[in-house]
């Protein structure tokens, strides 16, 4: 069956650390997979998207890696603030034109 | 640019009545439109697909005769709950997708349903 795990569903860090997120998928094959971030009471952000044929994407103090042999695709945050605690959320797509399936979210508290 | 909007943002009605959720892209035309539901501390789940100027098409399980969705313009799509239930009471969010994109979707603020 299908499915799409994050490793954790809440994890906490200290202010400076670098955040960790995993995205495991089972029986898909995603051309790109996506990261959003959500706070409470709120819809999802998007962050980052990364393609199949890409091993590394960045953005500020943003890092995702997309390993399609491992079926998992790695996020991180570096020097991290209590302002990036939040819901984050992984997304791949199901196949061209249609929509995205969605992972479960890791709830990040970055402590001060 | 790329913003969503819903209304409302927070809705209370009494059990058996229709509720109209709307979502709206602002300053871009979306070809489609998602609806999801979200839980407590849970994930979003596609309730349905929602193509300008054609029929939805709903995830399996998703009733289409409680969740009627229209998509009459580029800019445009409701979800109306119809006969609502306390058990429909959770957060709805919409998604549209730029025309032309299948791979980019801006997502709106949800709408928190509270059926008493």
């Amino acid at each position: 069956s299908q499915k799409i795990e994050q490793n954790s569903e809440a994890l906490n860090i200290q202010e400076g650390k670098t955040a960790t997120l995993t995205c495991n998928y089972t029986n898909y094959s995603p051309a790109y997979l996506q990261w959003y971030r959500q706070d409470p009471g709120r819809g999802p952000v998007f962050l980052l998207l990364i393609r199949e044929n890409e091993k590394e994407k960045r953005k500020e103090r943003l890092k995702v890696t997309f390993d399609t042999t491992l079926k998992q695709s790695l996020f991180h945050i570096t020097a991290s603030q209590p302002a990036d605690s939040a819901t984050y959320l992984c997304a791949l797509d199901r196949g061209y034109g249609q929509n995205f399936v969605f992972g479960p979210g890791t709830r990040l508290s970055v402590l001060p | 640019g790329a913003v969503v909007s819903q209304h409302p943002s927070r809705v209370i009605c009494k059990s058996g009545t229709s509720v109209k959720i709307e979502c709206r892209s602002l300053d871009f035309q979306a070809t489609t439109m998602f609806w999801y539901r979200q839980f407590p501390k849970k994930s979003l789940m596609l309730m349905a697909t929602s193509n300008e100027g054609s029929k939805a098409t709903y995830e399996q399980g998703v009733e289409k005769d409680k969740f009627l969705i229209n998509h009459a313009s580029l800019t445009l799509s409701t979800l109306t709950v119809t006969s609502a239930h306390p058990e429909d009471s959770s957060f709805y969010i919409c998604s549209a997708r730029l025309a032309g994109y299948t791979d980019t979707q801006y997502f709106g603020p949800g709408t928190r349903l509270t059926v008493l």
